[in-house]
This record gives structure tokens, sequence and C-alpha cells, in this order.
């Protein structure tokens, strides 16, 4: 199984872009990259899913090398609702892979 | 509502009394899983069920059972708990097609003396 290593923490100030790197050197042919946010007192909640390359929904864009060992979360003009923990995740549920394992996460600071 | 529903939210127990934790979905997931949360160690997997009646171990499983009867169930049984499992737990759900996004629950607290 992939391990996923990331910043403990990071600042950052409103309206800057923030990028969190995660890094998973052994990650299989057939997994996916998943990134979640979660909020104190509350449930993880999905952000941005990718396989390679690039993608970018409203909230986040994914970068995923050719590699595929790393792979980076940015979040466009924070704001102080960005604090948050991110979470990494390596793993394909669609393939049978039901096992997964979270990263320590990283915990991001957004100051006004 | 789409959600994912877990009860109790908190409880405070003692050592060695049995407790269940239950789990609920809506979306007709085939997918659901339990984790906890512990300062500093992110989420664990406890076990994880691909589809009913299919239930395999996660990374931390001492301690737990579960069963998977009906779909949209996935209750986290503890035979004998100890104090080395307090700690947040969250029930997550997903499907087997499509994204891999999981939903989650909105946790349980559980505290055992």
């Amino acid at each position: 199984l992939a391990k996923t290593t990331q910043p403990i923490s990071m600042d950052s100030y409103e309206g800057q872009e923030v990028n969190i790197t995660c890094s998973h050197n052994n990650i299989a042919t057939n997994d996916y990259i998943t990134w979640y946010q979660q909020f104190p007192s509350q449930g993880p909640r999905f952000i941005i899913q990718g396989y390679k390359t690039k993608v970018t929904n409203e909230v986040a864009s994914l970068f995923i090398p050719a590699d595929r060992k790393s792979s980076t979360l940015s979040l466009p003009r924070v704001s102080l609702s960005d604090t948050a923990v991110y979470y990494c995740l390596v793993g394909d549920i669609r393939g049978g892979g039901g096992k997964l394992i979270f990263g320590q996460g990283t915990e991001l600071s957004v100051k006004p | 509502e789409a959600q994912v529903t877990q009860n109790p939210r908190y409880l405070i127990t003692v050592t060695g009394k049995k407790l269940t934790v239950t789990c609920s979905q809506n979306m007709n997931h085939e997918y659901m899983s339990w984790y906890r949360q512990d300062p500093g160690l992110g989420l664990r997997q406890i076990y994880y069920s691909m589809n009913v009646e299919v239930t395999d171990k996660g990374d931390v499983p001492e301690g737990y059972k579960v069963s998977r009867k009906e779909k949209r169930n996935f209750p986290l049984i503890l035979e004998s708990p100890s104090p080395n499992q307090t700690s947040l737990y969250f029930c997550a759900s997903s499907l087997t097609s499509g994204s891999n996004e999981q939903f989650f629950g909105p946790g349980t607290r559980l505290t055992v003396l």
C-alpha cells in the first residue's frame, strides 16, 4: 500500500495561493490520488481527485507529475475559512482496493 | 438528503462494557469503512466492507468487530472496550464505481474509562 507523506503544518495569509505537496513513492498503477479537507469536529470532505497531469474544479487544482510519485494540491486565493487539515489519500476503491491509508494531514492556518 | 449518520455522537463508557456504534447511509453505496482519529496520528482505517457480507481488516482492526448484513448499515462493535480505544470515530461510504469519493459521517467521540 502506498504511504503518503505531507508537511505537518503550513501558514498562509488571506488572498495568497497555497500549495500542499504529498509524496507517495510507492503508488500503484491503478491508484488514484484524492484530497480531503477536515474542519474541527467534522468528518473529512472530498475536495478533488486525479490520476495524472492536472485536474481543476471550482475549489482547487491538483497537479500530478508524470512519475506520479507526488502530487500538489493548489488552493487559489485562500480565505480564513480555508483554515483546516488537508489529507492526501492514495488508493482505488473502484479497483477493489478497499484498504486505504491516510497520511497525517497538513494543518493549514490562514491569517488575515 | 444524502448522508451518513452515526449514533451515538458522544459516548462515555467503562472498560469491558460491550458497545456498538451504528453507521447508516442512504446513498446505496457498496463500500463502507470505519476510521479512528487520534491527535498526531491522522485517520486510521479499522475495517472496511466492499459490499454486503464482505468485510476486511484495515490498518488497526484489533479490538473491533464489524458486520454488513444490509447494504445501508455497517455497525462497529467493541466487545470489551479498553481506554486505548478512546478516540474519535468516523464512518464513511462510497460507490465502487465512478469516483473514489468517500462521504463521511459526523463522527462519534468515545471515551473509555
